[in-house]
Order: C-alpha cells, then sequence, then structure tokens
C-alpha cells in the first residue's frame, strides 16, 4: 500500500535561511515521487519529480530534493528562502508498479517566511 | 498557451441545488481528475477518467457526478445529495509518460464553492 507523510504541518523560516520541509513515503514497488506548490486560492504547480533515475532532483525556484530509499525519504529543501516561497506544499507519491491513476497525496506543509 | 481552465472561481449554492463546475483542457492529456480540497486535509480524489467516455469513482464520490463527452472536457456537477460541498475544487489533468505512474499532474486555478 502506498502512504505519504509530511512530518510538519507548519514550518516557519526567516527570510535567507535554508527550508526543510520533510516528507516520508511508503510504496509497495518503485514509486515516482513528486513535490507540489499550492499559492493561496490557487491550483497546485509541480516544483520537481523524481522518476528512478538521479536520485537528486533539481527543481524550479531553487528547490531540490534527494530521494533516499534506505530512509524511505524524499525532504524538499532550498539554501535560501524568499518571500515568495510561502505557500503551502504537497509532497505526493505515485505506483510505478500499477501505474497508478491515484496519486496519494500528503497533507501538505504550510511554509511561513519571516522578514 | 496549453493550460486547464476551470469556471466559475466563485460560485454561491442554495441547499438542495446542483452545480455544475466546468474543467477544460487544451493539453491533449488523456487522463482528468477532480479533487477537493478542505483546510489541513489536504486533497482527496472525488472522480477520475482516463479516457474518453470512461470514469471511476475516487475516495469520496458520493454527492457527486462527472461525464466525459469530450477528451478536453471533464465537468463535475454537485448534487444535492452531497452533505458538506462547501469546499474548494481542483481540476488536473495528468501528462502521458513512459514510466508508469511518472506522468505529472498539471492543475487549473480551482473553483471555490460556498452553500448558503
Amino acid at each position: 500500500a502506498q502512504s505519504v507523510t509530511q512530518l510538519d504541518s507548519h514550518v516557519s523560516v526567516s527570510e535567507g535561511t535554508p527550508v526543510l520541509l520533510r516528507c516520508n513515503y511508503s510504496s509497495s514497488y518503485s514509486p515516482s515521487l513528486f513535490w507540489y506548490v499550492q499559492h493561496p486560492n490557487k491550483g497546485l504547480q509541480l516544483l520537481l519529480k523524481y522518476t528512478s533515475a538521479a536520485t537528486l532532483v533539481k527543481g524550479i525556484n531553487g528547490f531540490e530534493a534527494e530521494f533516499k530509499k534506505s530512509e524511505t525519504s524524499f525532504h524538499l529543501t532550498k539554501p535560501s528562502a524568499h518571500m515568495s516561497d510561502a505557500a503551502e506544499y504537497f509532497c505526493v507519491v505515485s505506483d510505478q508498479q500499477t501505474g497508478a491513476n491515484n496519486l496519494f497525496f500528503g497533507t501538505g506543509t504550510r511554509l511561513t517566511v519571516i522578514p | 498557451d496549453g493550460g486547464i481552465t476551470q469556471s466559475p472561481k466563485y460560485l454561491f449554492r442554495k441547499e438542495g441545488q446542483n452545480v455544475t463546475l466546468s474543467c477544460e483542457q487544451n493539453l491533449n492529456h488523456d487522463a482528468m481528475y477532480w479533487y477537493r480540497q478542505d483546510p489541513g486535509q489536504g486533497l482527496r480524489l472525488i472522480y477520475y477518467s482516463q479516457i474518453v467516455n470512461d470514469f471511476q469513482k475516487g475516495d469520496i464520490a458520493e454527492g457527486y457526478s462527472v461525464s466525459r463527452e469530450k477528451k478536453e472536457s471533464f465537468p463535475l456537477t454537485v448534487t444535492s445529495a452531497q452533505k458538506n460541498p462547501t469546499a474548494f475544487y481542483l481540476c488536473a489533468s495528468k501528462s502521458d509518460s513512459l514510466i508508469p505512474g511518472s506522468g505529472e499532474l498539471f492543475f487549473g486555478e480551482g473553483s471555490r464553492l460556498t452553500v448558503l
């Protein structure tokens, strides 16, 4: 069975400091993993995805994530937070074995950036 | 520009009324999805469609109905049977991919439904 756990519902950082949003997953088969960002009253936008190629994935806006199979983690990081990064972030897992049409979403992490 | 268009952005409904939310895409994607978003609960799948004239129930389909008569369109009807319809509704399509499950979702801007 698949599942996604976002370990923090809310993260607060100061502008210019590093960002770490944590995600752990459970999947019976080789997973595809995604991070999406949602600004208030908007749809979700893909930040980056992992699909069994390089374990360190670089995305848009300076974000990156590392797939760690031994830890079943896919944490999202950014070296220096910007005010425009304040948003909700969702970690998503998809099962490659089943070609799942159901994508499993985490409950989201709200990132606040303090000036 | 290619993308997903949802309308209306805001909608108010009286109890007992059915409403239909529109979702149109020009990305030529086969798969389309409807999600419901409530505060603190992430996204929950209502219905999805893998191909024209076919759709499946998601986790919370009760009180909702869909149709997929055209590849570009996947409207969602919120019926009076839905007990708590006030929510933010998101439509998405998924890109095709050689690796199963690796296609990414493209989302519309959402429709916010409020029941008065």
